[in-house]
């Protein structure tokens, strides 16, 4: 039973790189969130799909962009990396958007 | 506004009860979760109560909604040392037919052996 995984667990980038965080999950769930955690703020979110073909902003989408590849996947991209955006990520997925939400174990970013 | 607050911190020691406070923002929420969050990992679903419900008991956690003061609280008895990590509430939020999850900021609970 893998629910929602997140890869990769640990990455490190210079200021100005992309890359892109991958999230999958086997759970046949609608929805897919992205949240960014930081020290003192609890959760954010930054983008959710509400299901397969449909994305939306968050609370905090600014340098983020994403793709809901498939049902199972959801990607989470960053065009052009800042400090401001060290964090860690996590991915989670509900049936639908009322339900319980069931989160990965993150990926802890580092922007140099 | 939309803050669902919580305190920051409680310490506990081994063998009493804890009690993690939250203060939400909708009287009209219907799903009320905790979530758990150990080191290094995600967050994980503890239990949920329902607006209709004022008390849900899951072995060693009690529930309590107060719906008039907007408070939920989570009592775990016999705390141990396991159940340091920081809890969570979240409420579901009825915005023009839309939900939205909002998170509480954290209670980080240590236990003292």
């Amino acid at each position: 039973n893998a629910g929602v995984t997140q890869t990769p667990k640990f990455q490190v980038l210079k200021t100005g790189q992309s890359m892109t965080l991958q999230c999958a999950q086997d759970m046949n769930h609608n929805s897919m969130y992205w949240y960014r955690q930081d020290p003192g703020m609890g959760l954010r979110l930054i983008y959710y799909s509400a299901s397969e073909g449909t994305t939306d902003k968050g609370e905090v989408p600014n340098g983020y962009n994403v793709s809901r590849l498939n049902k199972r996947e959801f990607s989470l991209r960053l065009e052009s990396a800042a400090p401001s955006q060290t964090s860690v990520y996590f991915c989670a997925s509900s049936l639908d958007r009322r339900s319980p939400q069931h989160f990965g174990d993150g990926t802890r970013l580092s922007i140099l | 506004g939309e803050d669902v607050e919580q305190s920051l911190f409680l310490s506990v020691r081994e063998g009493d009860s804890s009690v993690i406070n939250c203060t939400y923002t909708d009287s009209s929420s219907t799903y009320l979760y905790w979530y758990k969050q150990e080191p290094g990992a995600g967050l994980q679903l503890l239990t949920y109560i329902f607006s209709n419900m004022d008390m849900k008991q899951d072995q060693r956690l009690t529930v309590l909604l107060n719906k008039k003061d907007k408070h939920l609280s989570l009592r775990i008895a016999d705390t141990q040392t396991g159940d340091s990590a920081i809890y969570f509430c979240a409420e579901i939020l009825t915005t023009s037919g839309t939900y939205k999850y909002i998170f509480g900021t954290g209670t980080r609970l240590k236990v003292l052996a």
